[in-house]
C-alpha cells in the first residue's frame, strides 16, 4: 500500500510569517510530486509540482524534494489570510493524496 | 471546454440501492481519476484510467464499487448495495498523459445514503 503522510495540523501562523508543510511517502518509485490547495467546500487545485531533488520556487511558494529521505515540503512565504486552506500532498502517476494539513493564517 | 463535469452534483439514496455517477473529463485528457473524500480527510484514491484501460483500483474498495470508461472519454462510477459508510463526496479528475502535468478536478458528486 502506498502511503503518503502529512503533518496533521492544524497549523496556525500569523500574517506575514512562513508556513511550512511537510509530507513523507513510502513509494521510492514515485517520480512526480504535487501540492494542491483545497478551500472549504471546493475541489483541490494545483499549486505546484516538483520532480527533481532540491527546491522549486513559484512566487511565494517553494517546494522542496528529497528523494533519499522520501520527503517533500511546501513553504509559503509572507503568508496571507487568503492562504487559509487545506494543503494536500500528492504523488505518482496514480495521484495518491495525503490526508492534508489545514492552515490558518491569522491577520 | 468548461472543465471536468460531474453529474449529478448531489444524490440521496436509500441504503441497499445502486447509484451511478458520471464524469466528463476535459477533452483530450487521457487520464481520469476517481476519489472519495470525507470531511477532514484527503481525497482517497479509488481508481484511474489511461484512455479506456483501468490501470489501478484501490484494494481498499470492496467489490461493490466498479468504474468504466468504455470509449476513453466519459467515465461512470457505480456503487452497488449502498451502505451508510458510502456517504461522501466523490471526486473525478483528469489530466494529460505527460508526466508532471496538472490534474483538474470536477466539482464532485455528494452522496448521502439514508
Amino acid at each position: 500500500q502506498k502511503e503518503v503522510e502529512q503533518n496533521s495540523g492544524p497549523l496556525s501562523v500569523p500574517e506575514g510569517a512562513i508556513a511550512s508543510l511537510n509530507c513523507t511517502y513510502s513509494d521510492r518509485g514515485s517520480q512526480s510530486f504535487f501540492w494542491y490547495r483545497q478551500y472549504s467546500g471546493k475541489s483541490p487545485e494545483l499549486i505546484m509540482f516538483i520532480y527533481s531533488n532540491g527546491d522549486k520556487e513559484d512566487g511565494r511558494f517553494t517546494a522542496q524534494l528529497n528523494k533519499a529521505s522520501q520527503y517533500v515540503s511546501l513553504l509559503i512565504r509572507d503568508s496571507q489570510p487568503s492562504d487559509s486552506a487545506t494543503y494536500l500532498c500528492a504523488l505518482g502517476d496514480d495521484m495518491r493524496f495525503g490526508a492534508g494539513t489545514r492552515l490558518t493564517v491569522k491577520p | 471546454d468548461t472543465g471536468v463535469s460531474q453529474n449529478p452534483r448531489h444524490k440521496i439514496t436509500k441504503r441497499g440501492q445502486n447509484v451511478t455517477f458520471r464524469c466528463d473529463p476535459i477533452s483530450e485528457h487521457n487520464r481520469l481519476y476517481w476519489y472519495r473524500q470525507t470531511l477532514g480527510q484527503g481525497p482517497e484514491f479509488l481508481t484511474y484510467f489511461q484512455n479506456e484501460a483501468q490501470l489501478e483500483k484501490s484494494r481498499l474498495l470492496s467489490d461493490r464499487f466498479s468504474a468504466e470508461r468504455p470509449k476513453g472519454s466519459f467515465s461512470t462510477l457505480e456503487i452497488q448495495r449502498t451502505e451508510q459508510g458510502d456517504s461522501a463526496m466523490y471526486l473525478c479528475a483528469s489530466s494529460p498523459t505527460e508526466l508532471n502535468t496538472e490534474a483538474f478536478f470536477g466539482q464532485g458528486t455528494r452522496l448521502t445514503v439514508v
